[in-house]
């Protein structure tokens, strides 16, 4: 099966711009998750779509981020307007059972914000 | 709230020596417990788990064993290849989150020379 697609793979942008970064599941996985790696730190969580239902958003930094997940496939994760400290390497993972299974992490997208 | 410490890299070390890398947590109750590896261009990989204390973990001669009364969860493998140069993450699951979510260390990147 495939795995857990993001792209973009590597975004550059300016200070105050925009950023859409999507991830693909693995096909038939309710549970989709966002996480950051922000400066070679730990990988911190930002929020659980279980299909297009936000499960919990409590890791989200602030409201410059906008996570959707329509019809319960795909999810984007907006930042807008992008800040330096938003640098770093945003993964996608998935899961089919909340809880139980293990997630499949994607290769993650790259941000660099100058 | 629950945490994750691991020893800070980079860890250099020549084909065929040992390797240890510590992991310390901080969790209320019995959490799972995780090593996850990311290797140069991949996605996070689960590279082992335990779910309860005394369990060992172990895979592709990777092993670590929950330490209840040291609140540790140290990787070892007694001979390292090249192919073994990655970033290794140590995590966990806190038991009364069934979400899914994962609370991840720092990361330990790991590189082995011929």
């Amino acid at each position: 099966e495939a795995g857990v697609t993001q792209f973009p793979s590597h975004s550059v942008i300016e200070k105050g711009q925009t950023v859409t970064l999507r991830c693909d599941p693995i096909s038939g996985h309710d549970n989709l998750y966002w996480y950051r790696r922000v400066m070679g730190k730990e990988i911190k969580f930002l929020l659980h779509f279980v299909k297009e239902s936000k499960q919990d958003e409590s890791g989200m930094p602030n409201n410059r981020f906008l996570a959707e997940r329509t019809g319960g496939t795909y999810s984007t994760l907006k930042v807008q307007p992008a800040e330096l400290e938003d640098s770093g390497v945003y993964f996608c993972a998935s899961s089919h059972r909340t809880g139980v299974d293990v997630l499949t992490f994607g290769a993650g997208s790259r941000l660099t914000v100058l | 709230g629950d945490s994750v410490t691991q020893m800070e890299g980079p860890v250099t070390l020549s084909e065929e020596a040992f390797l240890t890398i510590n992991c310390t947590y901080t969790a209320t109750g019995y959490p799972s417990l995780f090593w996850y590896v990311q290797y140069p261009g991949e996605g996070l990989q689960l590279l082992l788990k335990a779910t309860k204390a005394d369990d060992k973990g172990s895979n592709k001669g990777f092993e670590a064993t929950y330490r209840k009364e040291t609140t540790s969860f140290h990787l070892e493998k007694g001979s390292v290849q090249v192919s073994d140069s990655a970033v290794y993450f140590c995590a966990l699951t806190p038991r009364y989150n069934q979400g899914g979510k994962l609370i991840f260390g720092q990361g330990t990147e790991l590189s082995v020379k011929p």
